[in-house]
């Protein structure tokens, strides 16, 4: 069936590091991609999206990078801090739906 | 401020004993959805709710109801509860037209003894 996926369910980083988290999604017709952050005892909570026509996008401290031909979505933090830690999903819609589907998620852990 | 409200936080009920979680959106949003999170399973969509009155099924809906009787209000209602609905449930909204992402509820950790 058509799934997204992450590559590592945990990625361990130093404070001041660069962090990618990846992500491989299956669905050819999905054209829009979401990144959330969720932190211990919270809802997940929107980050990032880029839509199909993209293949990169900023916002602050993150960066998104799609690759339509491997079907490969990544979430790039900079100068990751101790508040970066949390699970990352990674989640993606095809045209004209409103169901995503969701990864199951990697856990960042910034150690100071 | 724009938000998505769930209640009870938590709760503790006996397996059979019929409980409803209640799920309030504010910003006029046309699409529901309840998930619930498991350790190792990620976020699994339970029920969805396009609009007043039109709900669906998602990947896991049996044990549970919904209702959409109004567009703010969606309650996930588990009328015999048992032991494999521990979990933690999240409510989330999203407008329709152009995507965007979801807004997710703060969670409801329910146990089932």
């Amino acid at each position: 069936g058509e799934s997204v996926g992450l590559h590592l369910p945990t990625l361990s980083v130093q404070e001041g590091d660069n962090s990618i988290i990846n992500c491989a999604y299956s669905n050819s017709a999905s054209d829009y991609f979401i990144w959330y952050k969720q932190e211990s005892g919270k809802g997940p909570q929107f980050i990032i999206d880029i839509r199909s026509n993209m293949d990169k996008r900023q916002g602050q401290r993150v960066t998104v990078l799609l690759n339509k031909t491997v079907k490969h979505l990544s979430l790039q933090i900079a100068a990751t801090q101790p508040g970066d830690s949390a699970v990352y999903f990674c989640a993606d819609r095809a045209g004209g739906s409103y169901i995503p589907t969701f990864g199951r998620g990697t856990s960042l852990i910034v150690h100071p | 401020e724009a938000q998505v409200t769930q209640n009870p936080r938590y709760l503790i009920t006996v397996t059979g004993k019929k409980l409803t979680v209640t799920c309030s959106q504010n910003m006029n949003h046309e699409y529901m959805s309840w998930y619930r999170q498991d350790p190792g399973l990620g976020l699994r969509q339970i029920y969805y709710s396009m609009n007043v009155e039109v709900t669906d099924k998602g990947d896991v809906p049996e044990g549970y109801k919904v209702s959409r009787k109004e567009k703010r209000n969606f309650p996930l209602i588990l009328e015999s509860p048992s032991p494999n609905q521990t979990s933690l449930y999240f409510c989330a909204s999203t407008p329709a037209g152009a995507p965007t992402g979801y807004t997710f509820g703060s969670g409801t950790r329910l146990t089932v003894v």
